[in-house]
């Protein structure tokens, strides 16, 4: 079974200032992880996503993310925060053993990040 | 990168009635559809996988009966809300995953905001 742990419910950083979102996951297989955005009433955005390859990811507005197996986290940062990225961000993770179907994912909770002048 | 559709993005019915929502893979055939529903200040929660040419699968607690889902095409999914009552209130977001060897990402529709009233 895999399962996803979002540190945090809600994180405040000021604009200019980095940001942390903490995530830790559990997986019997390989897993593929991702970190997805959504804005208020809005769809999921992908921002960046890890399937075994090279374990830091760069995602799109400046985010990224480190796989670190050892300590089972897949946490994402993004060196200073703009007004834009106040949204809830979620943890993915989906075990891909590679049969060519597609997998369920399991979501986090949710961070919120607000984002203060 | 693939474009997934849901309409419509907004809907408020009386209760009692049934509400149809639409998922489209628009430049790719989807073998398979995921239903996420997404409680207020929540994260999104599976309800069921939906499979091209047969039954859905409903997670544990989901009641078939009242959320019907046909995938009638390699293109389109359905979920129809029947005999809707307020608690059925909630936004509901469709994934589809594209089909291929390698299908880590899921491409999320633009979600439903069911309102029952």
């Amino acid at each position: 079974a895999q399962s996803v742990t979002q540190l945090d419910s809600h994180v405040s950083v000021s604009e200019g200032t980095p940001v942390l979102l903490r995530c830790n996951y559990s997986s019997s297989y390989s897993p593929s992880l991702f970190w997805y955005v959504q804005h208020p009433n809005k769809g999921l955005q992908l921002l960046l996503k890890y399937t075994s390859a090279a374990t830091l990811v760069k995602g799109i507005n400046g985010f990224e993310a480190e796989f670190k197996k050892s300590e089972t986290s897949f946490h994402l940062t993004k060196p200073s925060a703009h007004m834009s990225d106040a949204a809830e961000y979620f943890c993915v993770v989906s075990e891909d053993v590679g049969t060519g179907t597609a997998s369920k994912l399991t979501f986090g909770t949710g961070t919120r990040l607000q984002v203060t002048l | 990168g693939a474009v997934v559709s849901q309409h419509p993005s907004r809907v408020i019915c009386k209760s009692g009635t049934s509400v149809k929502i639409e998922c489209r893979s628009l430049d790719f055939q989807a073998t398979t559809m995921f239903w996420y529903r997404q409680f207020p200040k929540k994260s999104l929660m599976l309800m069921a996988t939906s499979n091209e040419g047969s039954k859905a699968t409903y997670e544990q607690g989901v009641e078939k009966d009242k959320f019907l889902i046909n995938h009638a095409s390699l293109t389109l999914s359905t979920l129809t809300v029947t005999s809707a009552h307020p608690e059925d209130s909630s936004f509901y977001i469709c994934s589809a995953s594209r089909q291929g060897p390698m299908n880590t990402e899921a491409f999320f529709g633009q979600g439903t905001r069911l309102t029952v009233v």
